[in-house]
């Protein structure tokens, strides 16, 4: 089966240009995660998605950044416009499975990364 | 609040030697998860274990085992007889819920190497 898809997989772009990233969970899961990894800031949970719908977005960290999940299989995070402090490795990760007081108990499977540079 | 500490920044052994990698949290849930991700040198992050907050069993996995206590809020991951492969950066995770969604912040990560 095939894990959680993530595309690009490395952008480069210039400051001020608009950037799409790109994620197809694993079919069946129903929660959706974007995270953003940098050194001086770690592992960050941006947004996740339930159903397809929007739960949580506090960790989005300006308008500049917005997500959508158009459907079950796809969801894309998009920069507009980009600055050289956005650049970071994002994830996109799934996961499935109501554990207790509701929170998301099954494995969350993670994508390979798109590694941004804003130059 | 949240928060997931990894004093452990950098630790180095020598293949065979176990390592411990501490992890110690803070939450005022009674009810949340607990996990340990292994994100190795290409990048992608792997799951390794997830513990709710009433199961306080140890769990052995091979070579690895965890240490869940809540009592000194403290999620501990061993590695027995450590070897190259596991040289990777760990992260120690926390999952809470509030109403309407739940929160997961991760700790800042422990580099391990291992050398052959």
């Amino acid at each position: 089966d095939a894990g959680v898809i993530q595309s690009p997989r490395h952008e480069v772009t210039e400051m001020g240009q608009e950037v799409t990233l790109r994620c197809k969970p694993i079919s069946g899961h129903d929660y959706l995660f974007w995270y953003r990894q940098t050194m001086m800031r770690g592992l960050e949970l941006l947004i996740y998605f339930n159903n397809n719908v929007p739960i949580d977005d506090s960790g989005m960290p300006e308008d500049r950044f917005s997500a959508k999940m158009p459907n079950a299989s796809f969801s894309t995070l998009k920069i507009q416009p980009s600055e050289p402090r956005d650049s970071a490795v994002y994830f996109c990760a799934s996961s499935s499975a109501r554990g207790l007081a509701g929170a998301p108990a099954d494995t969350q499977y993670f994508g390979p990364g798109t590694r941004l540079t804003v130059l | 609040a949240q928060k997931v500490t990894q004093a452990q920044t950098e630790i180095s052994v020598v293949e065979k030697e176990d390592v411990t990698l501490d992890c110690v949290y803070e939450t005022r849930d009674t009810t949340y998860y607990l996990f340990w991700y292994k994100q190795p040198p290409s990048g992608e992050l792997v799951f390794l274990i997830r513990r709710n907050s009433f199961d306080e069993q140890n769990e052995i996995s091979g070579r690895y085992s965890w240490n869940f206590q809540k009592s000194t809020s403290s999620f501990n991951f061993t590695i027995t007889a450590s070897q190259v492969v596991d040289s990777a950066v760990y992260f120690c995770a926390l999952s809470e819920s509030y109403t309407g969604g739940f929160k997961t912040i991760f700790g800042a990560g422990t580099r391990l190497f291992v050398k052959a």
